[in-house]
Parts: structure tokens; C-alpha cells; sequence
């Protein structure tokens, strides 16, 4: 069964903290993988997007991996703002771009 | 418990044809998103329904769209004239929306729809 499960469920942080989150992933045949950023009350806004050939990708203070032999990538944020509180989603693609399973999310919360 | 359900799973329709998908939430959740997923494309924001409060409608791409919910239950997004662009997976998210705080969605397995 194709899933996408994330860790941590929740996390809080201080500002000014690094954080990395989780994402583990069954979906097969793999295509691609995305991270979303959704602030309460918005739609997703997508962060990176990585195929099989890539391994790492950044945007800003996001950085991105994976590993799609382990079938695991993470989210790493740097310097953490208070306007990083929201839910990251992990949303992996099948080789037909036709499928996307969505993880559950994660909340980060930043705290002065 | 139950997760978030969508219906129908599959819909095939004619250009020009109005259709409504249902959406039913986890029970207790009173934020409910709808986003529009074409082939190969990432999410795609449509409306959000947070409790008894106005919906925030920014995301709809035309007047043919529409979504009612009533309460914090089943919500309804109709598409009226429908055309061989709206062809898509329609997904459905809901959460608990504690106030102050981000949340975690849970999705619906989503409705495809294709308009031939």
C-alpha cells in the first residue's frame, strides 16, 4: 500500500533554531517528491520539488533531501523565523504522474 | 476512527454537464479545505471553510465553481458547465484548526474527475 508518514506530528521550536522533519515513504513506482508549506487558514505553497536524480535541493533557509534508496527525505530549516509556524506537508508522486499521496503533515511552531 | 471521505471516487462526465462532489470530514474538524489536482501539477488552492465563518473563496477559478458547507459537516463543490480543463483530482482536507496554532490536514483520497 502506497503511504507517506512524517515526523515528528508536531514540534515546537525558539526562533533562531534549526529544525529537520521527516518523511518516509512506501509509494512505488517513485516519480517525485514534493514539500508544502501551509500557513492555518491558506493554501499550500510548495517549497521544492525533487525527482529520483536528485538528492538535495534548497530554497531560502529550506533545504531538501533525498533518499530514494531508503525511500526517506527530511526538511531542514535554518535560522528559524516566527513566520516558519506552519504545517509542512511531504507529497510523493508515482511514476505515472498521476497519483499523489499526501503525508499528514507536520506542525512547526516558532516561538520568540 | 474514520478518516476523510470523498465521493465519488471517479467521475466521468460530458463538456458542459454540472457535477457535485461530496466531501465529509473528520468528524470534529472545523476548518475543511478543497484543492484541484491536474495531471502532474502540485495542489491547487480552492476554497476553505472554517466553521460558521465566511469561506474564503480566493482560490476558485471561475463563477462555475461553487462549495457550500453546513456547519462543520459534509461540504458540497459543485462545478457547473463543466469543461475538459476541470478534468482533475478534487481533494478534500479537513483539521481541527486550534485557534492560534498551524494545522495538520488530513486528506480525502480525492474525486477524479474527467470531462469528455
Amino acid at each position: 500500500k502506497n503511504q507517506v508518514e512524517q515526523s515528528p506530528q508536531s514540534l515546537i521550536i525558539l526562533e533562531g533554531k534549526n529544525c529537520t522533519l521527516q518523511c518516509n515513504y512506501t509509494v512505488s513506482p517513485f516519480s517525485n517528491l514534493r514539500w508544502y508549506k501551509q500557513d492555518t487558514g491558506r493554501g499550500p505553497v510548495s517549497l521544492t520539488i525533487m525527482t529520483f536524480s536528485e538528492n538535495t535541493k534548497s530554497n531560502g533557509r529550506y533545504t531538501a533531501t533525498l533518499d530514494a534508496d531508503t525511500k526517506q527525505s527530511s526538511l531542514h530549516i535554518t535560522a528559524s523565523q516566527l513566520s516558519d509556524s506552519a504545517s509542512y506537508i511531504c507529497v510523493v508522486g508515482d511514476n505515472y504522474g498521476q497519483n499523489f499521496v499526501f503525508g499528514p503533515g507536520t506542525r512547526l511552531s516558532v516561538l520568540p | 476512527g474514520a478518516g476523510v471521505s470523498q465521493s465519488p471516487s471517479n467521475k466521468v462526465t460530458e463538456k458542459g454537464k454540472d457535477v457535485e462532489l461530496r466531501c465529509d470530514p473528520i468528524s470534529g474538524h472545523t476548518a475543511l479545505y478543497w484543492y484541484r489536482q491536474r495531471l502532474g501539477q502540485g495542489l491547487e488552492f480552492l476554497i476553505y471553510f472554517q466553521g460558521n465563518s465566511a469561506p474564503d473563496k480566493s482560490g476558485l477559478p471561475s463563477d462555475r465553481f461553487s462549495a457550500e458547507r453546513t456547519g462543520e459537516s459534509v461540504s458540497t463543490l459543485t462545478i457547473q458547465r463543466t469543461q475538459q480543463e476541470d478534468s482533475a483530482v478534487y481533494l478534500c482536507a479537513s483539521s481541527l484548526a486550534e485557534a492560534g496554532g498551524p494545522e495538520t490536514q488530513y486528506f480525502g483520497p480525492g474525486t477524479r474527475l474527467l470531462v469528455l
